[in-house]
């Protein structure tokens, strides 16, 4: 089984932090992508990778970056932390170039800023 | 941008009884998707639909595709109470040889024991 472990199930920091939260996949995918959750919202795509050092906008990038260095690890950085980045923060992989299959998320993780 | 709408938002039925949730979205897709979450977890993969398919089933659950009507249904039958979660759907749409989902908001579906 596929398995997406993000590092924190809870977090709390404070306004103007920088806050990394990190992923890691233990099934060789290429794809990884970053969600925000929020209710009412859904999930929203904040930022995806096909690859080692590439990364990808998603649909709302703003106050956001990430890190693909290793393969199985890609890293969500808020530069500067605001209280509307207080959310829950989904971590999802996948096959590269393989349609009609689905994502893995991990279990999430809770961020409150303060 | 929000592709698909999920309809109802919330849903509360007896066990035993059958959960049917919807799905609309706007434009063309590659496959449709159902997840699961339970509350405070992420979300469970629980059955793909081709836009080729009209309809698909995986023990409880039946899925359907109406791609001239942009829309998608969820039946989940003889409910049991480990089945209350959120349910979402997710459209795929290609991105240079990639999938990129797009999620709805989400059923919230609670089994009355």
């Amino acid at each position: 089984d596929v398995k997406v472990t993000q590092s924190s199930r809870y977090l709390v920091k404070r306004t103007g932090e920088k806050v990394f939260l990190e992923c890691v996949q233990d099934m060789d995918h290429e794809n990884m992508f970053w969600y925000r959750q929020d209710p009412g919202l859904g999930l929203r795509l904040i930022y995806f990778s096909y690859d080692v050092k590439m990364k990808e906008k998603g649909d709302i990038p703003e106050g956001y970056s990430v890190s693909r260095e290793k393969k199985e690890r890609f890293s969500l950085i808020l530069e500067s932390a605001s209280t509307n980045q207080t959310s829950m923060y989904l971590c999802a992989s996948s096959w590269e170039y393989r349609i009609n299959q689905p994502q893995h998320f991990g279990d999430g993780t809770r961020l409150s800023i303060l | 941008s929000q592709q698909g709408e999920e309809d109802p938002q919330a849903l509360s039925i007896q066990e035993g009884e059958n959960a049917t949730m919807n799905c609309s979205y706007k434009t063309s897709i590659n496959n449709l998707q159902w997840y699961r979450q339970n509350s405070g977890r992420g979300l469970v993969h629980l059955i793909l639909i081709r836009s080729n398919e009209r309809e698909k089933h995986s023990g409880r659950l039946r899925v359907t595709l109406d791609t001239s009507k942009k829309s998608s249904s969820l039946l989940i039958t003889a409910s049991r109470a480990a089945d209350t979660a959120s349910y979402f759907c997710a459209t795929a749409s290609l991105n240079f040889g990639n999938e990129k989902l797009t999620f709805g908001t989400g059923t919230r579906l609670t089994i009355i024991p």
